[in-house]
């Protein structure tokens, strides 16, 4: 099993819509939550960073992390054309130097 | 702004070449990392530099080999390229004190 599960999609959305990404862990040593937007033959870029639980909202993009569930999210509200992507979370623990990543979900915004 | 620049966007190879991706980033940041992306595999570790000098092999070391001979630059070595090491190659690093890590804009290496 894998400690970070990501659906890899395709998932094909139409302009305007409310878009959830989501990443499950197995490993409860995770306290630093992060999300990667990638276009196409683009390296990842920092999209959203997170610590422990709760949210955090930048614009149309907000992250939650529920650490109980060991579950976290990614939403974009009035999802744009120029948000099609592969998203990638990531997620790492106090003190540690190496990022686990997901398998990244690709995402179509239709106009 | 964290800048991680990647010497080369594309390259194509012959089999058998030995080849050089070079990575150097601005942010005087301790660890360094080579990453492969493949379609459907997602990110894979292939080497990480925590120090000069220092390495430590990742989930898919074999057929590579890395230099960090000066903090700001590390550099992936295919010794002897095959076709199966076409792949997207992402630098990326991150300071020790901290949890984000920044990547370059990836090599897309072609090995024929």
């Amino acid at each position: 099993q894998k400690e970070v599960e990501q659906d890899p999609g395709p998932l094909s959305v139409p302009e305007g819509a409310i878009v959830s990404l989501n990443c499950t862990y197995s490993n409860s040593a995770f306290q630093y939550f992060m999300w990667y937007r990638q276009y196409s033959r683009k390296g990842p870029e920092l999209l959203m960073y997170t610590y422990s639980s709760g949210n955090k909202e930048d614009g149309r993009f907000t992250a939650q992390v529920d650490k109980s569930s060991k579950y976290i999210s990614l939403f974009i509200r009035d999802s744009q054309p120029s948000d099609s992507a592969t998203y990638l979370c990531a997620m790492i623990g106090q003190g540690a130097q190496k990022l686990v990543f997901g398998q990244g979900t690709r995402l179509t915004i239709n106009p | 702004d964290v800048k991680v620049t990647q010497s080369s966007r594309y390259l194509v190879k012959r089999t058998g070449e030995k080849v050089f991706l070079e990575c150097v980033q601005d942010m005087d940041h301790e660890n360094m990392f080579w990453y492969r992306q493949d379609p459907g595999l997602g990110l894979r570790l292939i080497y990480f530099s925590y120090d000069v000098k220092m390495k430590e092999k990742g989930d898919i070391p074999e057929g590579y080999s890395v230099s960090r001979e000066k903090k700001e630059r590390f550099s992936l070595i295919l010794e002897s390229a095959s076709t199966n090491q076409t792949s997207m190659y992402l630098c990326a690093s991150k300071s020790s004190g901290g949890s984000e890590a920044f990547f370059g804009q990836g090599t897309r290496l072609t090995v024929v």
